[in-house]
């Protein structure tokens, strides 16, 4: 079976400051790794994802997210956060031998100007 | 390109009664799930199809929740009859067979009184 866990409920940052956003997962052959946004009374907006290759990858919005095999992480990471980043961030994973894409159960971003 | 449309985009029932919800996906994905979405909580799974064919309804309430996927294109969820616990944003989503990222419509609220 495969699950995430997104540890913070909640994360505080003033703007301008580095946000991050964490994500550990648990798959039983290799994962995809997958970030979503979600702005109230809105849809899951897809970020960013890691499928195979370079550690670091880069997505929408000047978020980046690092894959980290050996502590089976994938945290979500943007130097410099804006007022608008404040949303719900939800971690998601997909095993490479099945379809099902899981979701963890989100953190709430707040980006204090 | 066009994205998810979901309808109706809100629904308040009486508990007891039915509703559907119905989901067309992007063209050309063949994979297409539907979510379940409670207040403060990630996305849970309910059903995921590939094609027309189910891959996994492990999640889904069967003996009142009900999917389909004729001709492998738009999608129906249908819930009989409804209990106030299934007040939720249903999300439905689409991608391509392997391995991408999901796109999601806006979802539909469903409010069961």
């Amino acid at each position: 079976a495969q699950s995430v866990a997104q540890p913070e409920d909640q994360v505080n940052v003033a703007e301008g400051n580095p946000l991050t956003v964490k994500c550990t997962y648990s798959v039983s052959g290799n994962p995809y790794l997958f970030w979503y946004v979600q702005y109230p009374n809105r849809g899951l907006q897809f970020l960013l994802k890691y499928i195979t290759g370079d550690n670091l990858v880069k997505g929408s919005y000047g978020f980046e997210a690092e894959f980290n095999k050996s502590q089976t992480s994938f945290h979500l990471k943007k130097p410099s956060a804006l007022v608008s980043d404040s949303a719900l961030y939800f971690c998601a994973v997909r095993d490479l031998n099945d379809y099902k894409l899981s979701f963890g159960a989100g953190t709430t971003v707040t980006v204090r100007a | 390109e066009a994205g998810v449309a979901q309808s109706p985009r809100y629904k308040i029932i009486e508990k007891r009664q039915s509703v559907a919800f119905w989901c067309n996906p992007i063209s050309g994905h063949a994979t297409l799930y539907w979510y379940q979405q409670i207040l403060g909580q990630g996305p849970k799974l309910l059903i995921q199809f590939q094609n027309n064919g189910v891959v996994d309804d492990s999640q889904l309430p069967k003996d009142r929740f009900s999917a389909e996927r004729l001709k492998g294109v738009d999608s129906t969820l249908k819930i009989q009859p409804a209990k106030l616990e299934d007040s939720a944003v249903y999300l439905c989503a689409s991608s391509l067979r392997d391995p991408t990222e999901a796109f999601f419509g806006q979802g539909t609220r469903l409010t069961v009184v």
